[in-house]
């Protein structure tokens, strides 16, 4: 166990719709990173946040967005939702300094 | 972040030493060498990290060459559920992004 959460595990949803996943951190990890990983592709960063500030943005499409709140943990929204968004999303967490990042198991989102 | 470059897969038998190799080239002077694992569909777990001196801890040991352009993870003693895609990642911090590449398909088996 990491001590990273994700919720929900498992989600289906329709084209069009919008979902929220939510990542939990662990205690005292101020960084909160997003991940997608599709059927036979990488792993590919998506965000990161540091103690609720956007620091880092990778290949992220403007239909997604995500926030750290005030208790550090961090929301991945979606929206407009295509069959392609089909995936793994991961959630990471990280202090300042220290052995890297922590990943939750993730929320499989499937758009049908 | 400097590039890496791993083999793309690798079989080992359970019980021996499983080696897994990583070219680092261009690392610079301040970046770390990480290493993660991905068991099918799980999430990535932290295995080990080093910049210059060669470590070990309860899952793997990690040998950087002395010019620090390659590395090495090595399982002591590989059991099945060590099969698994292993990712060789360089960053400058230990809080920065991980940028995964496709990693080393290693297959134990018995």
């Amino acid at each position: 166990d990491s001590g990273v959460t994700q919720t929900p595990k498992h989600l289906i949803t329709a084209t069009g719709q919008r979902v929220t996943l939510r990542c939990s951190p662990r205690s005292g990890d101020l960084s909160v990173y997003w991940y997608q990983q599709s059927l036979d592709q990488g792993l590919q960063f998506l965000i990161q946040y540091y103690n609720g500030e956007e620091r880092a943005k990778g290949n992220i499409l403007e239909r997604f967005s995500a926030q750290q709140f005030p208790d550090l943990h961090s929301e991945l929204n979606l929206s407009s939702l295509e069959l392609g968004d089909s995936a793994l999303y991961f959630c990471a967490s990280s202090v300042e300094s220290g052995t890297g990042a922590f990943f939750g198991q993730g929320t499989r989102l499937t758009v049908v | 972040d400097a590039k890496t470059t791993q083999p793309p897969s690798m079989d080992c038998a359970e019980g021996r030493a499983a080696n897994l190799p990583c070219n680092h080239s261009t690392i610079s002077g301040n970046e770390y060498v990480y290493w993660y694992r991905q068991i099918h569909s799980q999430g990535p777990q932290y295995i080990i990290h080093g910049l210059k001196n060669n470590e070990t801890n309860e899952m793997a040991s990690l040998i950087i060459t002395e010019d620090r352009k390659s590395s090495t993870l090595i399982l002591p003693h590989a059991t099945l559920r060590d099969t698994a895609v292993y990712y060789c990642i360089v960053k400058a911090d230990s809080w920065g992004k991980l940028q995964f590449g496709a990693g080393t398909q290693v297959v134990v088996t018995p």
